[in-house]
């Protein structure tokens, strides 16, 4: 089946550096990939979605200039959050379909903890 | 506006006992919604698609759209089946992304 892998999974950083985060699909094209939030005991929220080629759609009260995200080809798509900070600390899921109208599949997630 | 509900934030029941987990949906157009399961420490999978209408595990889960509505349903829950449920309703004119619930923990106890 379609797998996507996220890299790395968990990642300790110091305030004011930039992590990147890498989602990959590994068997399939992906034009469209969702870049989502959770926090600890609580739901994913969508952060952003991944366009191959062209800008990210942000959803309202995500900063575009703090989570940066690229899809150079059709099976990578990138997060960088930016300048972090302590409160940018939280599990980061990115999230890819193969076919159009197809169910979503999730990477495993990326947990930073920015010191 | 586009929502889903979930009320429950803890499940908890017995081994062999039924288990619904509740989902309400807001949504203007033809909904279709799924359920994902994250067991602990494991990504999101997905669990069902109502289009598909099969049952996973011996999960169901029926679309009301009268009560706009998707609960998840098991007639004899298992241990194995503790984890966190999440509904989701996707937006295919938004690109597919998925509209989450707030997700409901299960805690089935021996």
């Amino acid at each position: 089946g379609a797998v996507v892998s996220q890299h790395p999974s968990w990642v300790i950083c110091k305030s004011g550096t930039s992590v990147k985060i890498e989602c990959r699909s590994l068997d399939f094209q992906a034009t469209t990939m969702f870049w989502y939030r959770q926090f600890p005991k609580q739901s994913l929220m969508l952060m952003a979605t991944s366009n191959e080629g062209s800008k990210a759609t942000y959803e309202q009260g995500v900063e575009k200039d703090k989570f940066l995200i690229n899809h150079a080809s059709l099976t990578l798509s990138t997060l960088t959050v930016t300048s972090a900070h302590p409160e940018d600390s939280s599990f980061y899921i990115c999230s890819a379909a193969g076919q159009i109208n197809s169910p979503l599949h999730f990477g495993n997630g990326t947990r930073l903890t920015v010191t | 506006a586009q929502r889903v509900t979930q009320p429950e934030k803890l499940l908890s029941v017995f081994k062999g006992a039924p288990v619904e987990l509740k989902c309400n949906y807001s949504y203007s157009g033809s909904p279709e919604l799924f359920w994902y399961v994250q067991y602990s420490r494991q990504r999101l999978q997905l669990l069902l698609r109502h289009i598909s209408r099969e049952s996973i595990k011996g999960f169901t889960a029926d679309l009301n759209k009268g009560e706009t509505s998707f609960h998840l349903k098991k007639p004899f829950a298992q241990e194995e089946d503790s984890a966190m449920y999440y509904c989701a309703l996707v937006l295919y004119n938004q690109g597919g992304k998925l509209i989450f619930g707030q997700g409901t923990e299960l805690s089935v106890k021996p």
